[in-house]
């Protein structure tokens, strides 16, 4: 079975500073992919960022990273240089074999960005 | 080029009445994926469809069924409708060729309310 959990249920940051979402996860399988999504009031659900199980670097992608440490079964997101527009709840999820590849998700974590 | 396009955006029913949610999936994918997300809870699976075939199927009753049509479309429909059904339904679409590492794209969601 697969789990993630998002043990934060409310961040908050200053405006241009960075902060860390925390996401654990738990799976027998050897191959999956860990995926960061951001969801806004208005309700669709942004995907963000991606890390594969084999990936040996840390995905970047604008002012998201993902800090993957496979051994903690962590893969945090890092949000550099906050801005206003980045208030929102965000979801960490997995894709593995074992789930025939159906994203599980975390019950989120809300960030509010303060000016 | 579209992305996940959901109707109705809102629904209001009452309690013992039927409700079809329909989608269309992002341009070159063929799997659609159905979830339900309850107020401050992460989205959860309910189904998804993959040549005009349920393949996987969540944790929920009968009284949730859908179709997948030949242009990738699909519906959700849920009988017999529950106070405990309010909820916004989420449909994620995706290519089953590379459901492990690439994500899936979400509609922006139906919001159902039962009175």
């Amino acid at each position: 079975a697969q789990k993630i959990t998002q043990t934060q249920p409310g961040m908050f940051v200053q405006e241009k500073e960075a902060v860390t979402l925390d996401c654990t996860y738990d799976t027998s399988d050897q191959s999956y992919g860990l995926f960061w999504y951001k969801q806004p009031s208005s309700g669709e659900m942004i995907f963000l960022i991606y890390q594969g199980s084999y990936d040996e670097q840390n995905a970047t992608e604008g002012r998201y990273s993902l800090n993957f440490q496979k051994a903690r079964k962590s893969a945090n997101l890092v949000i550099s240089a906050s801005q206003l527009g980045d208030s929102a709840m965000y979801f960490c999820a997995m894709s593995a074999s074992g789930g025939s590849y159906i994203p599980t998700f975390g019950r989120g974590t809300s960030l509010i960005v303060h000016p | 080029d579209a992305g996940v396009t959901q109707s109705p955006t809102h629904l209001i029913k009452t309690r013992g009445q039927q409700v079809t949610l329909r989608c269309s999936p992002k341009s070159g994918h063929d799997t659609v994926s159905w979830y339900q997300q309850a107020l401050g809870q992460g989205p959860q699976f309910i189904f998804q469809y993959y040549e005009e075939e349920e393949r996987q199927r969540g944790n929920f009753p009968d009284r949730f069924s859908g179709h997948q049509f030949p242009n990738y479309s699909s519906e959700l429909n849920v009988n017999a409708l529950l106070l405990g059904d309010s909820a916004l339904y989420l449909c994620a679409s995706s290519s089953q060729r590379d459901r492990l590492n690439q994500p899936q794209h979400f509609g922006d969601g139906t919001r159902l309310s039962i009175l």
